[in-house]
């Protein structure tokens, strides 16, 4: 069992609309959640952390926590064709002082 | 805030060659550093954890003998490719963070070549 684990996508939306990602974590001990954006041929980029269950507001981006049922997602507004990426979900396990990674969701918005 | 930056962006060596890989955090001091790789449509794989002044801490499969790191202040860690072959092209990405952010901050990677 992987540590993160993502849809692969592609994930397709129309731009304008809502684009929802979703993410579970085995490890119960996980701290902290990260959302990174990574472009073909770029190294990732933070979007947003979150460390305490429930909704986490900036800008068109809401992440969304929640421990008791190890899942955290990503949820973009009114989504643009440059946030066509693929999105990171990462997890923080202190006691191994590490992020573990997923393997990552393709976000397509179509103009 | 929170810059990384890598060097060099790009490198293409011959085989049997030593490639370094340098990684400075600008604007911050950096505890710890990571040090990813990432084949074509692939995610991140960590291949060590190094912090400063001490060894580095490798991954399973990760040859330590190969793939050295050094972490010698708080801005500076180099990861040397040694006696590289084609196998070891790929994408090798840096991250640092600090004891008071968890957070990693990525470098913009390099891009490594090898014929």
């Amino acid at each position: 069992q992987k540590e993160v684990e993502q849809n692969s996508g592609p994930l397709s939306v129309p731009e304008g609309a809502i684009a929802s990602l979703n993410c579970t974590y085995s490890d119960r001990g996980s701290q902290s959640f990260f959302w990174y954006r990574q472009y073909s041929g770029k190294s990732p980029e933070l979007i947003m952390s979150i460390y305490s269950n429930g909704d986490k507001e900036d800008g068109r981006f809401t992440a969304q926590l929640n421990k008791a049922s190890q899942y955290v997602s990503l949820l973009i507004r009114d989504s643009q064709p440059s946030d066509s990426a693929t999105y990171l979900c990462a997890v923080n396990v202190l006691r191994f002082n590490k992020f573990y990674f997923g393997s990552g969701t393709k976000l397509n918005v179509k103009p | 805030g929170a810059v990384v930056s890598q060097h060099p962006s790009r490198v293409i060596c011959k085989s049997g060659t030593s490639v370094k890989i340098e990684c400075r955090s600008l604007d911050f001091q950096a505890t710890t550093m990571f040090w990813y790789r990432q084949f074509p449509k692939k995610s991140l794989m960590l291949m060590a954890t190094s912090n400063e002044g001490s060894k580095a801490t490798y991954e399973q499969g990760v040859e330590k003998d190969k793939f050295l790191i050094n972490h010698a202040s708080l801005t500076l860690s180099t990861l040397t490719v040694t006696s590289a072959h084609p196998e070891d092209s790929s994408f090798y990405i840096c991250s640092a963070s600090t004891v008071r952010e968890e957070t990693q901050y990525f470098g913009p990677g390099t891009r490594l070549l090898v014929l």
